[in-house]
């Protein structure tokens, strides 16, 4: 089964509304929790990385007062895309970081598609 | 700077054709992981491997296999008589433990046809 779990798989919302993304690890704790945009056939880029009980670290050229990001337990984070634009609209995937037993796990969360109408 | 690149951006190849995926990275840490994952057309990704940097045995799954040369920077990734569903995209990534970043090449959208 996933090991993480990212919801909603996909959000269609109006214009300055905030739409909020989970994504959560099932059978780790996640120290580390990576945030990931990517628009259509290109690559996956870095928005964010949050440390448990941190604030997050965000990328060059991210927002961080549009893209809220808490990460307030080891087995959850959120992503807040506020006053959403059209522009947002994108397919977002979170990864989540922990250790199991001495052995470094990264997994990668199904992703949220976001359209902004 | 760390950096990732897939010089393929598309590759077509016929059913049953063997096809190698090309990787070059980038970074001057001495301790890092590479990654390969598979995007199909429903956009979650698929891990298919990691390999960190003081492991430069090749691997062999199945139909698939990697090479990784430190020498030349490279991690390629070669489909042994492909299929139809091996169509995806695939990506390449480099995290680097210090940073706990991981970074992403550009991506090889793999066409099988029938």
């Amino acid at each position: 089964g996933a090991v993480v779990s990212q919801h909603p798989s996909w959000v269609i919302c109006k214009s300055g509304t905030s739409v909020k993304i989970e994504c959560r690890s099932l059978d780790f704790q996640a120290t580390t929790m990576f945030w990931y945009r990517q628009f259509p056939k290109q690559s996956l880029m870095l928005m964010a990385t949050s440390n448990e009980g941190s604030k997050a670290t965000y990328e060059q050229g991210v927002e961080k007062d549009k893209f809220l990001i808490n990460h307030a337990s080891l087995t959850l984070s959120t992503l807040t895309v506020t006053s959403a634009h059209p522009e947002d609209s994108s397919f977002y995937i979170c990864s989540a970081r922990g250790w199991d037993r001495a052995n470094e796990k990264l997994f990668f969360g199904s992703g949220t598609q976001l359209s902004v109408l | 700077a760390q950096k990732v690149t897939q010089a393929q951006t598309e590759i077509s190849v016929v059913e049953k054709e063997d096809v190698t995926l090309d990787c070059v990275y980038e970074t001057r840490d001495t301790t890092y992981y590479l990654f390969w994952y598979k995007q199909p057309p429903s956009g979650e990704l698929v891990f298919l491997i990691r390999r960190n940097s003081f492991d430069e045995q090749n691997e062999i799954s199945g139909r698939y296999s990697w090479n990784f040369q430190k020498s030349t920077s490279s991690f390629n990734f070669t489909i042994t008589a492909s299929q139809v569903v091996d169509s995806a995209v695939y990506f390449c990534a480099l995290y680097r433990q210090g940073a706990q970043k991981l970074v992403f090449g550009q991506g090889t959208r793999l066409t099988i046809n029938p």
